[in-house]
């Protein structure tokens, strides 16, 4: 049982170039998370969504994009990379339910940009 | 504003002692608290959720405290180990259909 699988584990970009991180999940879940761990600043949620084809701004959403158009599949589009971008990403997903539901989460894409 | 407060950034202890991380939170009304744990290079894993009505959970040598008066989680580990350093997360939402919210963590380090 996969999990929460997210591609790719790392990548060196430059400023200005464009790029999709893939997040993957064989759980059934209806809900998908990415975030973005920086030192000192914790999980920020970025993006997410209810369901296939819906999604919702989070915390930190500037200068990304997402897409939902498979339910076991969220992808996070960086347009134009910044600097200030560079960041370990993670994905995570839940079932409905709310409160009570863990995240599972995938380990992560390293992404710096020069 | 909304916080999540971890009260500190690193924890030293030795080995055998109980760890005790804290938990604390402003302006929210959450039902539910949960306590993840991460190892460095890994995603967080879930360990523990907590209801409002309960005071208290254990799993194993994980216990876990809720009051929602003083609006304070607490999360031991007794008996530490080596194997228990990582950082450990508390999170809630403030209702069933909003995202997680995160506290920035505390680094467990538990010294042989």
């Amino acid at each position: 049982n996969a999990g929460v699988t997210q591609t790719p584990k790392f990548r060196v970009l430059k400023t200005g170039q464009s790029m999709t991180l893939l997040c993957a999940q064989d759980m059934n879940h209806e809900y998908m998370y990415w975030y973005r761990q920086d030192p000192g600043m914790g999980l920020r949620l970025i993006h997410y969504s209810v369901g296939e084809g819906t999604t919702a701004k989070g915390e930190v959403p500037d200068g990304y994009n997402v897409s939902r158009l498979k339910k076991q599949n969220f992808l996070l589009g960086l347009e134009s990379a910044a600097p200030s971008q560079t960041s370990v990403y993670f994905c995570a997903s839940d079932r409905v339910g709310g409160y009570a539901q863990p995240q599972h989460f995938g380990d992560g894409t390293r992404l710096s940009i020069l | 504003s909304q916080k999540i407060e971890q009260n500190s950034e690193a924890l030293n202890i030795q080995e055998g002692k109980t760890a005790t991380l804290t938990c604390n939170y402003t302006n929210y009304s959450p039902a539910y608290l949960q306590w993840y744990r991460q190892d460095p290079g890994r995603g967080p894993v879930f360990l523990l959720l907590i209801r409002e009505n309960e005071k208290e959970k254990r799993k194993e040598r994980l216990k876990v405290t809720f009051d929602t008066t003083l609006k304070q989680s607490l999360f031991h580990i007794t008996a530490s180990q080596p194997a228990d350093s990582a950082t450990y997360l508390c999170a809630l939402r403030n209702s069933g259909n909003t995202p997680l919210v995160f506290g920035k963590g505390t680094r467990l380090s538990v010294i042989a």
